[in-house]
């Protein structure tokens, strides 16, 4: 089955610790997006990749960072940079960000820093 | 001001009610998206509509391009149609993504 697959579901850290958060799909998809979601707010887009090894900031960007070493893999680094952490995470992939088309979404992870 | 703002913000309906959902959206756009959002957090694309209207068993969403604004509608609604619906517009220019904040439709048996 194809699908996008984030991992692990509920993750819990200490404040100052940075935390890596998983994303693979098989899609064979070139973008990939991270969003966070925050009670009474829409999604807003954190960063998103193309294609393999680039990648852009999107709106709120400070106090994360990403990697995109394999077209199937995205990771997301929470840094201690970033002043409230506790969020829902999203991630994303569509076959080509330049037509922006339908938008394939992971289960979401769950951060909560104590 | 949100570029996409729905309405309303919280729906509870009984079993069997026909339901609309709305948004209106403040920049220019090349595709509309409807998402559903289940208690659990997965998201699940529902329609990409750039005109006209789809239709997708008791779903039908429609869309405006003049007026700026789409509906969603549920017909014969039942409890397993309880979730948040998004909706999520393509800026035509800068290729931009904009997500609305969510209408929670509860369905009563």
């Amino acid at each position: 089955d194809g699908g996008i697959t984030q991992s692990p579901k509920y993750l819990f850290r200490k404040e100052g610790q940075n935390v890596t958060l998983s994303c693979e799909q098989n899609l064979n998809h070139d973008a990939m997006y991270w969003y966070r979601q925050d009670p009474g707010q829409g999604l807003r887009l954190i960063y998103y990749s193309q294609i393999v090894n680039d990648f852009q900031k999107g709106d709120i960007a400070e106090g994360y960072s990403v990697s995109r070493e394999k077209k199937e893999s995205f990771p997301l680094t929470v840094t201690s940079a970033q002043k409230n952490p506790t969020a829902f995470y999203l991630c994303a992939s569509s076959i080509d960000r330049l037509y922006m088309d339908t938008q394939y979404f992971g289960p979401g992870t769950r951060l909560t820093v104590l | 001001k949100n570029e996409v703002e729905q309405s309303p913000q919280n729906l509870t309906a009984q079993e069997g009610e026909f339901i609309t959902i709305n948004c209106s959206y403040s920049v220019g756009i090349s595709a509309l998206h409807w998402l559903q959002q289940h208690p659990g957090g997965g998201i699940v694309s529902l329609f990409m509509l750039s005109s006209g209207k789809k239709k997708h068993g008791r779903l039908i969403a429609t869309i405006n391009i003049q007026e700026k604004h789409s509906s969603l509608h549920i017909t014969a609604s039942h409890p397993r149609d309880s979730a948040v619906y998004i909706c999520a517009v393509n800026s035509n220019t800068g290729n931009q993504f904009y997500f609305g904040t969510g209408t929670s439709l509860t369905v009563i048996p």
